[in-house]
Formats: structure tokens, C-alpha cells, sequence
């Protein structure tokens, strides 16, 4: 049973930029959910999917878009980015709402 | 809103200490609380998950218990060892947004040789 994927690791991207992240879930899960984690902070929930429709939203503008794909991975875009986008991105996946399994995360940096 | 709170933020002991950590939420409808490690600049290791229902679950030398009468959770680390150096996360989930996860900020433990 393989655990949750992400990739890349590390990423720089200039203000304005946009930057698309990638997560494949774990082996049964069909529900994969996107935290931004600044320096210092617990994660901040950004959306969840399930079976490729969106299932909630955090406090996020439209800038931060997902997709879910038939297999259950899952992009995170961020469009226009930001120097306060830069943080540590986490994608969870679960089976049911009875806890989640995280990725190691991607370190993105805007300059 | 849920919010949770993790009391002391940070925390330093010598090795073979027992010791607590804190976790308080506003809200105390909760779907599950769930306790996480993290090492600087790494992903989350799930380290506990107690469900609604239960009240405490255990692995190993950690205990986790839950009052969710009053909104608080406890860690509970027995005979802690340097490798237990890390940042400790709780976080809940509610039935309104079952989804979602709040997090705490975390309390960041040191334990000395």
C-alpha cells in the first residue's frame, strides 16, 4: 500500500506566476484534500474532493483552483501568485471522514 | 468557527521525562480529533486518531484522550527520547464541515540527551 505522493518537493516562482502542485492519494482513498501551511502556523484548509467534484472550500480566493482525476490524484493551481502564497502545501487523502494520511508537501517560494 | 488552541508552544525536557500536551477546541461537536507529528519542514505523521465516540487511544508510549464535554484533548508522551524532537499538531474535525480539519499551531517539543 503506497502513501500519498507529492511533487515537486521544492519550487521558486516569480510574483504573477501561476504553479500547478500534484498529489497522488493513497491506494482505496477517493477523497484528497489541499492545506496551506505558512512558517510558524498550523495548515489552513484550502478544499477537499471527492470523486472529482469539489466538497468544500476554505477561506481561499479564486486564485486556488483543484482537479480530481478518475484515478483520485489531484493538481492544485494557484494562479497570480503572491509573495504570501509562499508556504509549505500539504494534500491529505482519506477513504471516509475517520482521519487522513498527508503528504510530505510541496516548499514553494515566490520571489 | 472552530478554533483550537495547543498550550505550551513550545516545550523542553530531558530524556526520560514523562509529559503532557495540551489541545482545546470552541467547538465540541466534533467528527474526530486527530494528533499529528511534524519534523522542520516535513509532511505530517498521523500519530493518534480518536473518534467522537471514544474517549482515549494509545500506541505505544503515546496516549491521547478526549473530553470533548469540556473541548480538550491531551498527548500524553511516556519516557520521552531525543528522536521524539519535533513539532506535535492536533486537529479536529466537525460534522457541519466533516471535510475540513482545523489545526492548531502546535507545540514544538525538545527533549535533551
Amino acid at each position: 500500500e503506497t502513501g500519498v505522493t507529492q511533487s515537486p518537493t521544492h519550487l521558486i516562482k516569480t510574483r504573477g506566476q501561476q504553479v500547478t502542485l500534484r498529489c497522488s492519494s493513497q491506494s482505496g482513498h477517493n477523497t484528497v484534500s489541499w492545506y496551506q501551511q505558512a512558517l510558524g502556523q498550523g495548515p489552513q484548509f484550502i478544499f477537499q474532493y471527492y470523486r472529482e467534484e469539489e466538497n468544500g472550500r476554505g477561506n481561499f480566493p479564486p486564485r486556488f483552483s483543484g482537479l480530481q482525476f478518475p484515478n483520485y490524484s489531484s493538481e492544485l493551481n494557484v494562479n497570480a501568485l503572491e509573495l504570501d502564497d509562499s508556504a509549505l502545501y500539504l494534500c491529505a487523502s482519506s477513504s471516509n471522514y475517520y482521519g487522513y494520511t498527508f503528504g510530505s508537501g510541496t516548499r514553494l517560494t515566490v520571489v | 468557527k472552530q478554533e483550537v488552541t495547543q498550550i505550551p508552544a513550545a516545550l523542553s525536557v530531558p530524556e526520560g521525562e514523562n509529559l503532557v500536551l495540551n489541545c482545546s477546541f470552541t467547538d465540541s461537536a466534533i467528527y474526530n480529533l486527530q494528533w499529528f507529528r511534524q519534523d522542520p519542514g516535513k509532511g505530517l505523521t498521523s500519530l493518534l486518531l480518536i473518534q467522537s465516540s471514544q474517549r482515549e487511544q494509545t500506541s505505544g508510549r503515546l496516549n491521547a484522550s478526549l473530553d470533548k464535554s469540556s473541548g480538550r484533548s491531551t498527548l500524553y508522551i511516556a519516557a520521552s527520547q531525543p528522536g521524539d524532537s519535533a513539532t506535535y499538531l492536533c486537529a479536529v474535525s466537525s460534522p457541519d464541515t466533516g471535510n475540513q480539519f482545523y489545526f492548531g499551531t502546535g507545540t514544538s517539543l525538545t527533549v535533551i540527551p
